[in-house]
């Protein structure tokens, strides 16, 4: 199975500024890598998938990058709506795999 | 308009066999390439992927319950099952079915999840 090690656990900013969660693939996953924002009592909601294409609708303040085995989501200009836990997602291989979640609040 | 919901039990006693139902429009699992899986979470914890069976009838299992799930779907390609026997308190959890558009591509649709309790 391919683990995916997501840091970090859990992040506290400011209104406006700028966050970045990473997740890193026990092997290589060719860009198959999404990620995802669950707000509490909600499902999940895909935000980026390849790693860096952003889904349609998700506002152009996320962005995804990276490759190999390590990949990143960035918040630019954090708005009070981002209040939620991301989790990444690789689905290059089965079992699919997510990482342990990032929960992000306002400070 | 892509929609999925899940309907289960919502409590079983412990060593039973937990059946799920996924109901969904908008689309067809007959369509090539489409997929259906089953996630679940425990409260406060991460996701866990479950299972999966495409468009071609072809299933695909977590190795970790294997032993313990059964992926199906019905002959109109609207609804997919999930049996999970022999359940216990660990498997307490909310458990969501989501579409893939192909095997190698994330969940683009989510149902609403259902809550599953596991308890004597």
């Amino acid at each position: 199975d391919i683990q995916m090690t997501q840091s970090p656990a859990s992040l506290s900013a400011s209104l406006g500024e700028t966050v970045t969660i990473e997740c890193r693939a026990s092997e290589d996953i060719y860009n198959g890598l999404a990620w995802y924002q669950q707000k509490p009592g909600k499902s999940p909601q895909l935000l980026i998938y390849n790693a860096n294409s952003l889904h349609t609708g998700v506002p152009s303040r996320f962005s995804g990058s990276g490759s190999g085995t390590q990949y990143s989501l960035k918040i630019n200009s954090l708005q009070s709506e981002d209040v939620a836990s991301y989790f990444c997602q690789q689905y290059y291989n089965y079992p699919l795999t997510f990482g342990s979640g990032t929960k992000l609040e306002i400070k | 308009q892509v929609t999925l919901k899940e309907s289960g039990p919502g409590m079983l006693q412990p060593s039973k066999t937990l059946s799920l139902t996924c109901s969904f429009s908008g689309f067809s699992l007959s369509t090539s390439g489409m997929v259906v899986s089953w996630i679940r979470q425990p409260s406060g914890k991460s996701l866990e992927w479950l299972a999966a069976i495409d468009w071609d009838g072809d299933k695909y299992y977590n190795p970790s319950l294997k032993s313990r799930l059964t992926v199906s779907k019905d002959t109109s390609n609207t609804q997919v099952f999930l049996k999970i026997t022999s359940v216990d308190i660990a498997d307490t959890a909310t458990y969501y079915c989501a579409r893939t558009i192909a095997a190698i591509f994330p969940f683009d649709y989510w149902g609403q999840g259902v809550m599953v309790t596991v308890s004597s």
